[in-house]
C-alpha cells in the first residue's frame, strides 16, 4: 500500500504562472517531508523540506505547505520557469526510526515558454 | 566537491551473470541507501545501511545483496541478475540534516 501518493503523473504550466504539485501521505508517524527534482540522466536533487512542527517553508521561488490534519503537502513554484521542467518527487520519513525516505511516484512538470 | 559516485553508469548484461554496482561517497556520511527507479513506480528502496557492518532490507530487496565494510563504500550485488532487474539504480548517502544526496544513477539492462 502506497504511503506517499502523488496522484498527478504530469502537470503542464505556462511560464511565469504558478505550479502547484500535490502529495498525500497515509502514515501519521511521518514527521519530515522533502521534495526532490530530477532531470533526465541525472540523480534526484534535494529541493526543499519541511518538518511537521511547521506548516510552511519558503526558499526563493519554492514554497512547501504542510496540512497535517489532511495529511497533505504541496509544492508551489512561483514564477515557473522552463528550467523547472523536471520530475518532482515527494518524500516522507519518520525521523524517530531509521528515517528511511519513502518516495511518491513523481509528477512530471512541463513549463511552456 | 561533495559526491556520490556510482559505477558503471551503463551496463548491459545477460541473465545469471553476477555483477556489482559500486557506490562511494566522500562526505563521511553514516547512512547510505540504494534505490531503483522504474516507470510508474517512482523510487523504491532496495537496501540501506546505518553504518559500517550494519545493513537492512528496504522495500524491494529480493535478488540483491549489499555489503558495508567501509564507511565510504556501499556496493550493490546482483548474484544472478534477471530481466526484471532491468532498471535505473541510485545510490545515496544521508546528510546530518536528513536529506539524501544521490549519485547520478546506473542504468542496468539484463537480457
Amino acid at each position: 500500500d502506497q504511503q506517499v501518493k502523488q496522484n498527478s503523473p504530469s502537470l503542464s504550466v505556462q511560464e511565469g504562472r504558478i505550479s502547484i504539485l500535490n502529495c498525500d501521505y497515509t502514515n501519521s508517524m511521518f514527521d519530515y517531508f522533502l521534495w526532490y527534482k530530477k532531470y533526465p540522466a541525472e540523480g534526484p536533487t534535494f529541493l526543499i523540506s519541511i518538518s511537521s512542527i511547521k506548516d510552511k517553508n519558503e526558499d526563493g521561488r519554492f514554497t512547501v505547505f504542510l496540512n497535517k490534519s489532511a495529511k497533505h503537502l504541496s509544492l508551489h513554484i512561483v514564477p515557473s520557469q522552463p528550467g523547472d521542467s523536471a520530475v518532482y518527487f515527494c518524500a516522507a520519513a519518520a525521523r524517530g526510526s531509521q528515517g528511511n525516505l519513502i518516495f511518491g511516484k513523481g509528477t512530471k512538470l512541463s513549463v511552456k515558454p | 566537491e561533495a559526491q556520490v559516485t556510482q559505477n558503471p553508469r551503463y551496463l548491459i548484461t545477460v541473465t545469471g551473470k553476477k555483477l556489482t554496482v559500486t557506490c562511494s561517497q566522500n562526505m563521511n556520511h553514516e547512512y547510505m541507501s540504494w534505490y531503483r527507479q522504474d516507470p510508474g513506480l517512482g523510487l523504491r528502496q532496495i537496501y540501506y545501511s546505518m553504518n559500517v557492518e550494519v545493513t537492512d532490507k528496504g522495500d524491494v530487496p529480493e535478488g540483491y545483496k549489499v555489503s558495508r565494510k567501509e564507511k565510504r563504500n556501499f556496493p550493490l550485488i546482483l548474484e544472478s541478475p534477471s530481466p526484471n532487474q532491468t532498471s535505473l539504480y541510485f545510490c545515496a548517502s544521508r546528510r546530518p540534516t536528513g536529506e539524501l544526496f544521490f549519485g547520478e544513477g546506473s542504468r542496468l539492462t539484463v537480457l
